[in-house]
C-alpha cells in the first residue's frame, strides 16, 4: 500500500530534550515535506526536500532541522524543544514539487506535546 | 498580497441539506487548486485537482467548481459522514500554500 509512515503518533515530552520524529515513504517520491497544524492558522510549512541531500526552510524553520539521506525518510528533528512546538505535525510526500495530480499524499500525523 | 481564505469557518448542516463551501484566492498565476478533507487527528486526504476557470469536478456527493478567483465545493445530499474539515490549497509559481479550512458538521 502506497503511503507515508510517521512515528510516533503522539509524543510528550520536556523541555529541551531532543526528540526526533521519523518520516518514511514508499511511493519513490523525490519531494517530502514537513507541515504543523495549529488551531487558526492551519497547515504551515517548516521544511522541505526536493530530494535526496536538498533541503530548504518552509515558513516556519525556527528551532527545526532535517535530513534527507535517502530518499523515502526525511525525519524532522527538535534539539531543544520549547512549549511552542506543541502541535500536529505532519510529514507528506509528492512525486515531484507539488501538483499535478494529487498534490501531497500525507501521514497520519504527530501530536507533540512539549511540557 | 498573495492569499488563500475559506468561508465559513464552520458549517453545520442537517443530514440532506444541501451547501457550498467557498475557497478565494489572490494569487498570479495559478497552477493547481487542491481539496482536501481532513478527519480529526488525521492527515489530509485528497479529493480533487482543478486547474482552469470553468473546470468541475464530481466524486459521490462532492462537486468542485473553478473560476479565476474562487473555488467552490458543493455538498448535495450530506450525510453525517460528510463531517470533516474541508481545506483547499493553492499553487502559484514555487509556492504550495493551505486555506485555514472549514469545519463541516452534518447533523442526523
Amino acid at each position: 500500500e502506497a503511503q507515508v509512515t510517521q512515528n510516533p503518533r503522539y509524543l510528550i515530552t520536556v523541555t529541551g530534550k531532543k526528540l526526533t520524529v521519523t518520516c518514511s515513504q514508499n511511493m519513490n517520491h523525490e519531494y517530502m515535506s514537513w507541515y504543523r497544524q495549529d488551531p487558526g492558522l492551519g497547515l504551515r510549512q517548516i521544511y522541505y526536500s526536493m530530494n535526496v541531500e536538498v533541503t530548504d526552510k518552509g515558513d516556519v524553520p525556527e528551532g527545526y532541522k532535517v535530513s534527507r539521506k535517502e530518499k523515502r525518510n526525511f525525519p524532522l528533528i527538535l534539539e531543544s524543544p520549547s512549549p511552542n512546538q506543541t502541535s500536529l505535525y505532519f510529514c507528506a510526500s509528492s512525486l515531484t514539487f507539488p501538483g499535478q495530480p494529487y498534490g501531497y499524499t500525507f501521514g497520519s500525523g504527530t501530536r507533540l506535546t512539549v511540557v | 498580497e498573495d492569499q488563500v481564505t475559506q468561508s465559513p469557518e464552520a458549517l453545520r448542516l442537517q443530514e440532506g441539506e444541501s451547501s457550498s463551501l467557498n475557497c478565494s484566492y489572490t494569487v498570479s498565476g495559478l497552477r493547481g487548486l487542491f481539496w482536501y478533507r481532513q478527519d480529526p487527528g488525521k492527515g489530509p486526504e485528497f479529493l480533487f485537482t482543478l486547474y482552469s476557470a470553468g473546470e468541475e469536478k464530481e466524486k459521490e456527493r462532492l462537486k468542485a467548481t473553478l473560476t479565476k478567483k474562487e473555488s467552490f465545493l458543493h455538498i448535495t445530499a450530506p450525510k453525517p459522514e460528510d463531517s470533516a474539515t474541508y481545506l483547499c490549497a493553492v499553487k502559484y509559481g514555487q509556492n504550495f500554500v493551505f486555506g485555514p479550512g472549514t469545519r463541516l458538521s452534518v447533523l442526523p
